[in-house]
């Protein structure tokens, strides 16, 4: 499988705390992506990190990539209960000519107001 | 508009029925994808569809046949599924496939097979 694994698969964590997730993936990649998906509902894209990127800032997230460890991290800062979704990580993967990407197994995120 | 709308929310289908899914966004862009996703598991890539052409099979099922009708449109045709088949199918769209474009995804259609 392509996919990436995820960690943790559950987060549980207080308002206001940071919430931390994990990505490590398999192949060389052309970029990541991370998505939030409400329970049974659609994903939301929330932010993409190139190859050559090292960290990337959006509002409340920092994401980081780490190439040589294959492996990415999403941070969420200052958590709302608003948060509380499952977060997927998804990777668009070397050689690839199109834009398909495999997502990751996923965290799940509890944000307790 | 930066809507990605499906349709129907909910369908419940036996084995032997032939029902149709159906997604459309306004938003211009050039592909558009169907994914499956099992409860507590990550969506499955199941085709990509470029400039109204099949891009991508990803070794589905020949009783899920997909269609592209115009450049907004994309369906999901269903025929002869099994109740493993149930599963929530999300439908989704970027600006094209080349460069790492964001995907927009719809709410989904949570299909039960009985």
């Amino acid at each position: 499988s392509q996919q990436g694994e995820e960690d943790p698969q559950a987060l549980s964590i207080q308002e206001g705390e940071n919430a931390t997730m994990n990505c490590s993936y398999k192949t060389s990649i052309n970029n990541l992506q991370w998505y939030r998906q409400n329970s049974g509902r659609g994903l939301v894209h929330l932010i993409l990190i190139r190859s050559n990127e090292r960290e990337k800032h959006s509002g409340r997230l920092r994401v980081t990539l780490d190439t040589s460890k294959k492996s990415s991290s999403l941070l969420i800062t200052a958590s709302r209960a608003a948060d509380t979704a499952s977060y997927f990580c998804a990777t668009r993967w070397v050689p690839n000519t199109g834009n398909q990407f495999y997502f990751g197994t996923g965290t799940s995120l509890t944000v307790i107001p | 508009d930066t809507e990605v709308t499906q349709t129907p929310k909910h369908l419940v289908m036996g084995m032997t029925n032939k029902k149709s899914l159906k997604c459309e966004q306004h938003m211009g862009h050039r592909a558009m994808y169907w994914y499956k996703q099992k409860a507590k598991k990550p969506p499955e890539l199941m085709f990509v569809y470029s400039y109204e052409k099949l891009s991508i099979n990803e070794s589905v099922p020949s009783r899920f046949s997909p269609e592209c009708p115009n450049s907004s449109l994309l369906n999901l045709h269903l025929h002869a599924l099994q109740p493993e088949d149930s599963a929530l199918y999300l439908c989704a769209s970027s600006l094209g496939l080349a460069g790492g474009y964001e995907q927009y995804f719809g709410p989904g259609t949570r299909l039960t097979v009985t």
